[in-house]
């Protein structure tokens, strides 16, 4: 199966600065990369996704990049504020399209 | 919109007792989908519908463990009986089709003593 490792485990950033979280997966017919934020209490919302055919994703204040050759995508918040401060997740398809492995998960905190 | 609703929110229960979680789907979706997140594990998927029907159960954990969906409003997830172990959070996700952005529910925190 899919297996996805994401990595730092925790982010602690100034408020205003960008947050980069990056995850490596191991299927290479994997084209499907969804990230997920989610904050205490609450189910994983999906904040933004990308498919294989394109390289990079933007929408507003957060993008997404894929590297299909080195197989690894990353997500990427500029001008962070004490709302981004979550635990996001990124995710693949294994065995099948269903069956997201999803990555351990990164706690980002945003200092005032 | 209302978006996926569980319940309960919260469940405490004693070793051996029946538990039984539900979920209402997103209108109109048609793949439904049980995971559990534990600190150890984290996000594992339990079961996967597809048109009510059970596609992919490899991901329950044991016997105890079961799930429906009689109609394509509703499922749940039961467990027979409960184990300390079994604490976790558990969550329902919707999506169109299975390949679909998978939209999930608040969970349900379940703790089994």
């Amino acid at each position: 199966g899919e297996n996805v490792e994401q990595h730092p485990s925790t982010l602690s950033v100034q408020e205003g600065d960008s947050a980069v979280i990056k995850c490596t997966y191991s299927d290479s017919a994997s084209n499907y990369f969804p990230w997920y934020k989610q904050e205490l209490g609450k189910g994983p919302q999906l904040i933004i996704d990308i498919r294989s055919n394109v390289g990079e994703k933007k929408d507003q204040r957060i993008a997404v990049t894929l590297n299909k050759t080195a197989k690894h995508f990353s997500l990427h918040i500029t001008e962070t504020q004490p709302e981004d401060s979550a635990v996001y997740f990124c995710a693949a398809p294994g065995d099948w399209d269903y069956k997201l492995s999803f990555g351990a998960g990164t706690t980002v905190t945003v200092r005032a | 919109d209302a978006g996926v609703i569980q319940s309960p929110r919260h469940e405490v229960t004693e070793m051996g007792q029946e538990v039984t979680l539900r979920c209402k789907p997103i209108s109109g979706h048609n793949s439904l989908f049980w995971y559990r997140q534990t600190m150890m594990r984290g996000l594992e998927l339990l079961i996967y519908f597809n048109n009510n029907v059970p596609i992919d159960d490899s991901g329950m954990p044991e016997d105890r463990f079961s799930a429906k969906m009689p109609n394509a409003s509703f499922s749940t997830l039961k467990i027979q009986p409960s184990e300390p172990r079994d604490s976790a959070v558990y969550f329902c996700a919707s999506s169109w089709g299975q390949t679909d952005t998978q939209y999930f529910g608040p969970g349900t925190r379940l703790t089994v003593l």
